[in-house]
């Protein structure tokens, strides 16, 4: 298996530009998970998805964040307007509610200028 | 509720030497625990799981965890450090909803040869 793929790897943006950031979860996966790591705050869980339907929001920052899941195979966190605070770097996961183990993607790292 | 609490944000041990990294948690419901390692530049990685079988769990790269519900405690231990172990690693915990996990804000374990 692939794992969890996740584009861009890097992406850089001037303030106020859109950003999307795309992710396709292991196949066979009902759960999906969108982190952000700082190094002031840590690992953050924003949003997760299972079956493909926002279960829990309540990380999402503000509106300027949305998340979603058109399908079991791929999910989109995009940022609008994006500012230079939103730089980090946001991981996908995904798990089967079998075994429960995340598994996470190798992230994208933001920087907004 | 549950939360994590990871004592100790770096640890520096001796190549050889014993690693302990400590993860204290709180939960409402028996837990299920995990340790997770992040190598720079990379996402998070599945280290061991306790799901309520065995307490001792046995992971990968030599490393162990033990399940102490008296002292709601899960530390990481390795016998003997070794340099490619330089990373942080993530303790987290999940609750009523298998499935979401809550992190611990992360230990740096440097290994000096």
């Amino acid at each position: 298996d692939a794992g969890v793929i996740q584009s861009p790897r890097h992406e850089v943006t001037e303030m106020g530009q859109e950003v999307t950031l795309r992710c396709k979860p292991i196949s066979g996966h009902d759960y999906l998970f969108w982190y952000r790591q700082t190094m002031m705050r840590g690992l953050e869980l924003l949003i997760y998805f299972n079956n493909n339907v926002p279960i829990d929001d309540s990380g999402m920052p503000e509106d300027r964040f949305s998340a979603k899941m058109p399908n079991a195979s791929f999910s989109t966190l995009k940022i609008q307007p994006s500012e230079p605070r939103d730089s980090a770097v946001y991981f996908c996961a995904s798990s089967s509610q079998l075994t429960y183990e995340q598994y996470f993607g190798p992230g994208t790292r933001l920087t907004v200028t | 509720a549950q939360s994590v609490t990871q004592l100790g944000s770096h640890v520096s041990v001796s190549e050889g030497a014993l690693v302990l990294l400590r993860c204290n948690y709180s939960s409402s419901v028996p837990p299920y625990l995990f340790w997770y390692v992040q190598y720079p530049n990379q996402g998070l990685q599945l280290l061991l799981k306790y799901t309520s079988a065995a307490t001792l769990v046995k992971g990968i790269n030599g490393f162990e965890a033990e399940f102490k519900k008296s002292e709601t405690s899960f530390h990481l231990t390795k016998p003997s450090a070794h340099m490619s172990d330089a990373a942080e690693y993530f303790c987290a915990v999940s609750g009523y909803n298998f499935n979401k996990f809550y992190f611990g804000s992360g230990t740096k374990l440097n290994v000096k040869p």
